[in-house]
């Protein structure tokens, strides 16, 4: 078992779509998540991160850690066009400083 | 002012060949990352370099050697280069070892034909 699986893509919805993004992951000892986004052609780039089990909301983009299930989500509203992108999970822990990356789901959003 | 730069953008070589990519970074950070993402946007961590010093060291082929001769670089080695070697290579830096947030640069796309 992958110690982060992402699930799989791509995804494709229409603009203003509310859009639900899922990883799990299977170390307890993971301290850190993060979504990273990244556009075609770039490198990824930090979108979001938390620590606890909970929600963690910035603007249009809410990222959900379930910690006794070991689940994470990142969830956009209103979802626009410019949100076309892959998204990838990502999870620190102290114990190697590193981070494990998901494998990446590629979202398109139509106009 | 580009944080994190890489060089070349696009490496086109042979079987067998050595190659080299290069990354500055001018954040001021002391800890850098080489990963590599292969066509599945699956990215993977290679190496990290603290102040220098190798930090993680991922299970690769020694046909890779990264060399970090300051802080502000890190450069990466690929010798005889493989079909399989063929993806985009990431430079990555952030401040410290512990959790930050990781800037990463536009990538190098490797092909090996």
């Amino acid at each position: 078992q992958k110690e982060v699986e992402q699930d799989p893509g791509p995804l494709s919805v229409p603009e203003g779509a509310i859009v639900s993004l899922n990883c799990t992951y299977s170390n307890s000892a993971f301290q850190y998540f993060m979504w990273y986004r990244q556009y075609s052609r770039k490198g990824p780039e930090l979108l979001m991160y938390t620590y606890s089990s909970g929600n963690k909301e910035d603007g249009r983009f809410t990222a959900q850690v379930d910690k006794s299930s070991k689940y994470i989500s990142l969830f956009i509203r209103d979802s626009q066009p410019s949100d076309s992108a892959t998204y990838l999970c990502a999870i620190y822990t102290g114990a190697n400083s590193k981070l494990t990356f998901g494998k990446g789901i590629t979202l398109s959003v139509r106009p | 002012d580009t944080a994190v730069s890489q060089t070349p953008k696009y490496l086109v070589t042979q079987m067998g060949n050595d190659k080299s990519i290069k990354c500055e970074q001018n954040l001021g950070h002391d800890t850098m990352y080489w990963y590599k993402q292969d066509s599945k946007k699956f990215l993977k961590i290679m190496f990290s370099y603290n102040n220098k010093e190798l930090i993680i060291n991922e299970t690769v082929p020694n046909r890779f050697s990264p060399k970090s001769p300051d802080k502000a670089h890190l450069n990466l080695h690929i010798n005889s280069l493989e079909l399989g070697d063929s993806a985009v290579y990431f430079c990555a830096s952030s401040q410290g070892l512990g959790f930050g947030e990781q800037y990463f640069g536009p990538g190098t796309r490797l092909t090996v034909t």
